[in-house]
């Protein structure tokens, strides 16, 4: 299996750009989360997912959005890409909730110069 | 909502000495816990986690957790280290609600190993 799978690996952006940095799990998790890591600062939560069809914002969901159309995928998109949103990008999937452990993608490296 | 605290952004030990990483929560309702370990350049995996009964866990690599309710710790101990547990360690905690949807996670202690 592979797991959690994330595309792209490293991507530089401009200012203004859009991207969208997908995410796909193969265990049919229902939970999946996009994480933010920042040096010093931890992980930071995004926005999460329960099920296909429904989203919820996580502590730092402003710049981004989310879809969940499939059990499979949970791609987040930027639209107007900032300075600010420089980061490692990480997905993760869990069984029906955190008490079971998350299974992390190897992260997406993202720089807005 | 919770917090987690890492008290040490940095702990340098030699190999074969053990290691204490200290990780210290805050919740208003019961709660389990995590640790979480991140080589360089990966994702996290996760070392070991308490959700009931036993206070001592136990978790891959030889690490182990004990979780103290009067106190508010979940410290994470190895008796000797090596050389490949060189790693960031985060310490993460959810609310025990029975769907305990998400995690949060402390801002990591980075543990470097040298001989």
């Amino acid at each position: 299996n592979a797991g959690v799978t994330q595309t792209p690996k490293f991507r530089i952006l401009k200012i203004g750009q859009s991207m969208t940095l997908q995410c796909a799990q193969d265990m049919n998790h229902n939970y999946m989360y996009w994480y933010r890591q920042d040096p010093g600062m931890g992980l930071k939560l995004i926005y999460y997912s329960v099920g296909a069809g429904i989203t919820d914002k996580g502590e730092v969901p402003n710049g981004y959005n989310v879809s969940r159309s499939t059990t499979e995928d949970f791609p987040l998109r930027l639209e107007l890409a900032a300075p600010s949103q420089t980061s490692v990008y990480f997905c993760a999937s869990s069984w029906t909730g955190a008490n079971y452990g998350y299974t992390f993608g190897s992260g997406t490296r993202l720089t807005v110069v | 909502a919770q917090s987690v605290t890492q008290l040490d952004s940095q702990v340098p030990v030699f190999e074969e000495a053990p290691v204490e990483l200290r990780c210290n929560y805050s919740s208003s309702v019961s709660v389990y816990l995590f640790w979480y370990v991140q080589y360089p350049n990966q994702g996290l995996q996760l070392l070991l986690k308490y959700l009931s009964g036993s206070t001592l866990v136990k978790g891959i690599n030889g690490f182990e957790a004990e979780f103290n309710k009067s106190q508010t710790s979940f410290h994470l101990r190895k008796p000797s280290v090596h050389i490949s547990d060189t790693a960031e360690y985060f310490c993460a905690v959810s609310l025990n609600t029975g769907t305990a949807s998400k995690l949060t996670f402390g801002t990591g202690t980075r543990l470097q190993v040298t001989l």
